[in-house]
């Protein structure tokens, strides 16, 4: 079935350690992973996303992974900063029709 | 803040009445989308439309209707039918519905609908 499972649900991590949120998909013609980050009492926005003739994307402290083989997509932050606590939503694309489909968040605590 | 509204931010209903949601947005988008979002649940889509007077319905959409009479607006009508509708309601637009795109979702600022 369309399906996307996202893993942890709650993450806190210390201020300038790495935080790794992993998701995985079942429709193996996704070839397109975006992330969306909501702060608290905000609408979700567009985070950084990944295609999948590439393997890996990189943006300052953010980078994206993605193993097709695998069907799996991660999200990586590095040198955690307090304004990098919200909730994380991966998606991809699923079924016959492309709709998104989002995974169930990651709450990311960074602690002082 | 990316071209799509909804309204009301706050909406209170009694139980067993019908309420309307309203979203709309100047962003040309033939794609338009209704989420529910409680805690832990991440997001659910309820309806979802692809282009003027057609949509489809996601996985919870038992309680709700939807139309789509003009491109630019999707209102989102929940039912006395709706066993549980306290929730946190997001309307969102994309280009169109494809995997061949960077297909990026514009999200509303949201909709809190508590039943009395």
């Amino acid at each position: 079935g369309e399906n996307v499972e996202q893993h942890p649900s709650t993450l806190s991590v210390q201020e300038g350690d790495s935080a790794v949120i992993k998701c995985t998909y079942s429709d193996s013609a996704s070839n397109y992973f975006p992330w969306y980050k909501q702060e608290l009492g905000k609408r979700p926005q567009i985070f950084i996303d990944i295609r999948s003739n590439v393997g890996e994307k990189k943006d300052q402290r953010i980078a994206v992974t993605l193993n097709k083989t695998a069907k799996h997509f991660s999200l990586h932050i590095t040198e955690t900063q307090p304004e990098d606590s919200a909730v994380y939503f991966c998606a991809a694309p699923q079924g016959r029709d492309d709709k998104i489909i989002f995974g169930k968040g990651t709450r990311l605590h960074i602690l002082p | 803040d990316g071209g799509i509204t909804q309204s009301p931010k706050y909406l209170f209903r009694k139980e067993g009445q019908n309420v309307t949601l309203s979203c709309e947005q100047n962003l040309n988008h033939d794609a338009m989308y209704w989420y529910r979002q409680d805690p832990g649940q991440g997001l659910r889509l309820i309806y979802y439309s692809q282009i003027v007077n057609d949509f489809q319905k996601g996985d919870i959409a038992e309680g709700y209707s939807v139309s789509r009479e003009k491109k630019e607006s999707f209102p989102l009508t929940v039912t006395s039918a709706q066993k549980n509708p306290t929730a946190f309601y997001l309307c969102a637009s994309s280009i169109e519905i494809s995997r061949e795109i960077e297909n990026e979702q514009f999200f509303g600022p949201g909709t809190r609908l508590t039943v009395l």
